[in-house]
């Protein structure tokens, strides 16, 4: 079957850095979103990665290794609207897009 | 960029009514559009693809004749929940491919919370 793995919840501080894991198993692999998504709010694009290595964009980061089936979103500078759930979503060999369970994050002042 | 619109926002209703729910793209014309669904703490769940002037494709396991999808046009889809029952109250949510190539992502209408009494 086709899973995508990521934490649960998380908690950081307010002006740290923190990093949200996703593991992926699917059906092949045509690209990995990461989307932000506030409570009782729909989901906003955050980044798009479909080669090997980082993408950076302002504070968000996103990293992708194909081999390890594996990717990373950083945050960094966190402020407290960053509080927000986010999901990691797989593109399978049949363009369709496989989500993750998203990860909580927690931001205490 | 693109602009969802999605509405209801908040819906309740009593068990055995219907409820509509209408998706617009306000910048550009799509000629498919997403329909999701989220129970609280649970990933999103892919319903069914709304395919303009056809037939709309459903996803393993979610009924068509509960789930009626129309794409009428290619700035509208609606999603009408029929006989809806305590089960089907969830979070609702459209979206809209945007962009060309690989990299086209996906943006979302605001959602639908429906609430069967």
């Amino acid at each position: 079957g086709q899973n995508i793995d990521q934490p649960t919840e998380m908690t950081a501080t307010e002006g740290a850095i923190v990093q949200i894991n996703c593991t992926y198993q699917t059906s092949g692999f045509n690209g990995l979103f990461w989307y932000q998504q506030h409570a009782g709010e729909a989901p906003t694009f955050l980044s798009y990665n479909v080669l090997d290595g980082l993408e950076e964009k302002g504070r968000f980061s996103s990293f992708l290794s194909r081999s390890k089936g594996y990717s990373y979103l950083l945050l960094k500078e966190l402020q407290m609207k960053d509080s927000a759930s986010y999901l990691c979503a797989v593109r399978d060999s049949n363009y369709q897009l496989i989500w993750g369970a998203g990860t909580k994050l927690i931001i205490k002042p | 960029g693109a602009v969802v619109s999605q509405h209801p926002s908040r819906v309740i209703c009593k068990s055995g009514t219907s409820v509509k729910i209408e998706c617009r793209s306000l910048d550009f014309q799509a000629t498919t559009m997403f329909w999701y669904r989220q129970f609280p703490k649970q990933s999103l769940m892919l319903m069914a693809t709304s395919n303009e002037g056809s037939k709309a494709t459903y996803e393993q396991g979610v009924e068509k004749d509960k789930f009626l999808i129309n794409h009428a046009s290619l700035t509208l889809s609606t999603l009408t929940v029929t006989s809806a029952h305590p089960e089907d109250s969830s979070f609702y949510i459209c979206s809209v491919p945007w962009g060309s190539g690989d990299a086209g992502e996906l943006f979302f209408g605001e959602g639908s919370r429906l609430t069967v009494l």
